[in-house]
C-alpha cells in the first residue's frame, strides 16, 4: 500500500522560478524524511534530509519544509536551473521502514 | 561514484532465461537493498540481506531471488524471465540492520535489464 503520496507528477518550470514538490505520509512513526533526486541513466542520490523536530531545513537552493500535524513535507527549488532537471523522488522512513513517494519528473526551461 | 557498485550497466537477455545481477556496497556498509524500477514507475522494494542474512522482503517474485556474501557483496537471480522484468534494478547499502535505511541509503547506478 502506498504510504508516501507525491505530487505533481511532472512539473514544468521556467529557469529561476521556484519548484515546489509536495509529499504526504499516512504513519506517524515515520521519523526521517529524506529527497532523492535521479538523472535519466543514473541510481538516486541523497539530496536532502529532515527529521521531524524542525520544521525546515536550507541547504543551499534546496530547502524542506515539514508539517508535522498535516503529515506533509515539501522540496522548494530556488532559482531553478536546467541542470535541476531530473526525477525528485520524496521518502520517509524508520528504522524499520523506508517508503518511497512515485517521483517527481522535473524539467527546468531555460 | 556513490561507492555501490553495479555490474552489468546493461543487460539484454531472451525471455525464459536466468541473470544474475551483482552489487558492491559501499565500504563499510552491511546492508544491502534491491529495488526495481519500471518505466516511468517508481522504485518498489524488493528484499534487504544483511551482514549475509535477509532481514526484509518486499514485492519480491518467486521467480527472483538473492543472496549476500561473507565479503558483503550480493547478487540478485531472476529466473525464467518475462517482458515485464524488463527494467531497472538498484542495489542500495547503509551501515545499519534496519530496512529503513538510518539516515539513508546510497544508491548504485542501477543494471537496465531488457527482456527480448
Amino acid at each position: 500500500q502506498q504510504q508516501v503520496k507525491q505530487s505533481p507528477q511532472s512539473l514544468i518550470v521556467q529557469k529561476g522560478g521556484i519548484s515546489i514538490i509536495n509529499c504526504a505520509y499516512e504513519n506517524t512513526a515515520f521519523d526521517y524524511f529524506p529527497w532523492y533526486q535521479q538523472f535519466p541513466g543514473k541510481g538516486p542520490a541523497l539530496l536532502i534530509a529532515i527529521r521531524p523536530d524542525v520544521s525546515e531545513k536550507k541547504e543551499g537552493r534546496f530547502t524542506i519544509s515539514f508539517n508535522k500535524s498535516a503529515k506533509q513535507f515539501s522540496l522548494h527549488i530556488m532559482d531553478s536551473q536546467p541542470g535541476d532537471s531530473a526525477t525528485y523522488f520524496c521518502a520517509a522512513s524508520n528504522n524499520n521502514d523506508m517508503r518511497f513517494g512515485a517521483g517527481t519528473r522535473l524539467t527546468v526551461k531555460p | 561514484d556513490s561507492g555501490v557498485t553495479q555490474t552489468p550497466k546493461h543487460l539484454i537477455t531472451a525471455t525464459g532465461q536466468r541473470v544474475t545481477l551483482r552489487c558492491s556496497p559501499r565500504s563499510g556498509d552491511l546492508s544491502v537493498y534491491w529495488y526495481q524500477q519500471s518505466l516511468d514507475q517508481g522504485l518498489q522494494f524488493l528484499i534487504q540481506y544483511y551482514n549475509g542474512e535477509e532481514r526484509a522482503k518486499g514485492n519480491i517474485l518467486e521467480r527472483f531471488s538473492a543472496q549476500q556474501f561473507p565479503d558483503l557483496h550480493s547478487e540478485l537471480n531472476l529466473s525464467s524471465l518475462e517482458l515485464g522484468d524488463s527494467a531497472l534494478y538498484f542495489c542500495a547499502s547503509s551501515v545499519g540492520s534496519g530496512t529503513g535505511g538510518g539516515d539513508g541509503y546510497t544508491f548504485g547506478s542501477g543494471t537496465r535489464l531488457t527482456v527480448v
